[in-house]
């Protein structure tokens, strides 16, 4: 069963248009971690955060904000006014600490963001 | 800050070749994960180390075999290579000691392409 599913392929939005990434977690550990990382076009996997299972508390940095909501199994990710620099590939990923310490990553989300 | 080293950054081969990657992981970090990127997917995990010693597996072909040396770092032999195993492989590191945040640290990427 994937274990983490994010639902949109590709979004496309207008620069300064607010996006949300969405994504869907699955687990059986009550001790997990949430990340999300960004794949610009260079191809490198940059980390832009990273939440545990027992901190649902709500974060903002800078343009970007992500609420963490445990009784939906969601994690997902809000960029502010987007850039064109915004465009990239994001990847949301869980860590189960039962898991072995191995990362699964969902599909990804391709966003454009177009001048 | 000194990151995960990758090399090389690129490779061609034929089909049927051999080809090595190697991973030099963050000093002081102890484990090493090895994904593979197909083109428009996500990375999928293949091998990870834990103080040397293998520690998780995923979906990696029988044709392949990695190793952590003394020194920490790794690396990924892939033999009678397919076209299939085009892709960006990600070397990351983490440290599971004390404190351990479950992030992953990755290089930029090798690319193999096989012709």
């Amino acid at each position: 069963a994937q274990k983490v599913t994010q639902a949109q392929t590709e979004i496309s939005v207008v620069e300064k248009e607010d996006v949300t990434l969405d994504c869907v977690y699955e687990t059986r550990d009550t001790t997990y971690y949430l990340f999300w990382y960004k794949q610009p076009p260079s191809g490198e996997l940059v980390f832009l955060i990273r939440r545990n299972s027992f901190d649902e508390q709500n974060e903002i940095s800078g343009r970007y904000s992500w609420n963490f909501q445990k009784s939906t199994s969601s994690f997902n990710f809000t960029i502010t006014a987007s850039q064109v620099v915004d465009s990239a590939v994001y990847f949301c990923a869980l860590l189960e600490i039962g898991g072995g310490f191995k990362t699964i990553f969902g599909a990804g989300t391709r966003l454009f963001v177009k001048a | 800050a000194a990151g995960v080293i990758q090399s090389p950054r690129h490779l061609i081969k034929e089909k049927r070749e051999t080809a090595t990657l190697k991973c030099y992981p963050i000093p002081r970090h102890d484990t090493v994960y090895w994904y593979q990127q197909g083109p428009g997917q996500d990375p999928q995990f293949l091998i990870s180390f834990y103080e040397k010693m293998q520690s998780d597996k995923g979906s990696i072909p029988d044709r392949f075999s990695a190793q952590q040396f003394s020194d920490y770092h790794s690396e990924l032999n892939m033999s009678s290579l397919e076209l299939g195993d085009s892709a960006l492989y990600f070397c990351a590191s983490s440290s599971q000691g004390e404190g351990n945040t479950g992030e992953l640290f990755f290089g930029e990427g090798s690319r193999l392409t096989v012709l």
